[in-house]
């Protein structure tokens, strides 16, 4: 079984703060994914990475950065932490192109004070 | 521009009380429609991918059938733990993107 997994389920921090949410999956899929969902927002893809080091922009980059240094590894960086990123964070990979699904991991609900 | 709506955004139902949940689309060039379950504070589960108009797929109580315009996933004598979240997207040719829709919400009641 495909295995997406995320480095906290729960994460709380302060305002300004600096944040990293690590992913991590163990099928060698070349796309990853980071999304964040939010209660009548639905998914909002925040960024994507096809290749290692290679990274696209999603629909709300703003306040974000991410980072592909491994295949398997995919990092989002908040910068300076503000409350309107509390959020649920959502990691998925996928094989190929979107003929396929996507695999997601269990999510990081993230408080920001 | 790409689209996926879902409707009801929420709907009740009695055990074993059939229905069907619906997910409306626009897309330049279909490659994959799916569905997924969530259950509350948890990822996105997939159930289904269909990729051509005609198309079913079932598995146990859950069946998903594809026209040109919509999919449909219908429940058939639901269980208290078929209670989810189900969320529908599409991969067009447009781009690397799935579109996702928001979802509706389904409380099967014993």
């Amino acid at each position: 079984d495909v295995k997406v997994t995320q480095s906290s389920r729960y994460l709380v921090k302060r305002t300004g703060e600096k944040v990293f949410l690590e992913c991590v999956q163990d099928m060698d899929h070349e796309n990853m994914f980071w999304y964040r969902q939010d209660p009548g927002l639905g998914l909002r893809l925040i960024y994507f990475s096809y290749d290692v080091k290679m990274k696209e922009k999603g629909d709300i980059p703003e306040g974000y950065s991410v980072s592909r240094e491994k295949k398997e590894r995919f990092s989002l960086i908040l910068e300076s932490a503000s409350t309107n990123q509390t959020s649920m964070y959502l990691c998925a990979s996928r094989p190929g192109d979107n003929y396929n699904e996507q695999f997601f991991g269990p999510g990081t609900r993230l408080t920001v004070l | 521009e790409d689209q996926v709506t879902q409707s009801p955004e929420a709907l009740r139902l009695q055990e074993g009380e059939s229905s069907s949940l619906n997910c409306s689309y626009t897309v330049s060039g279909l490659r994959g429609l799916f569905w997924y379950r969530q259950d509350p504070g948890k990822g996105p589960e997939f159930l289904f991918t269909l990729y051509s108009a005609g198309e079913e797929k079932e598995k146990e109580r859950l069946k998903a059938t594809l026209t040109k315009k919509e999919s449909f996933l219908h429940i058939t004598a639901p269980k208290p733990e078929d209670s989810a979240t189900y969320l529908c997207a599409v991969g067009g040719t447009g781009g690397f993107k799935t579109i996702f829709g928001a979802g509706t919400r389904l409380f099967v009641k014993a």
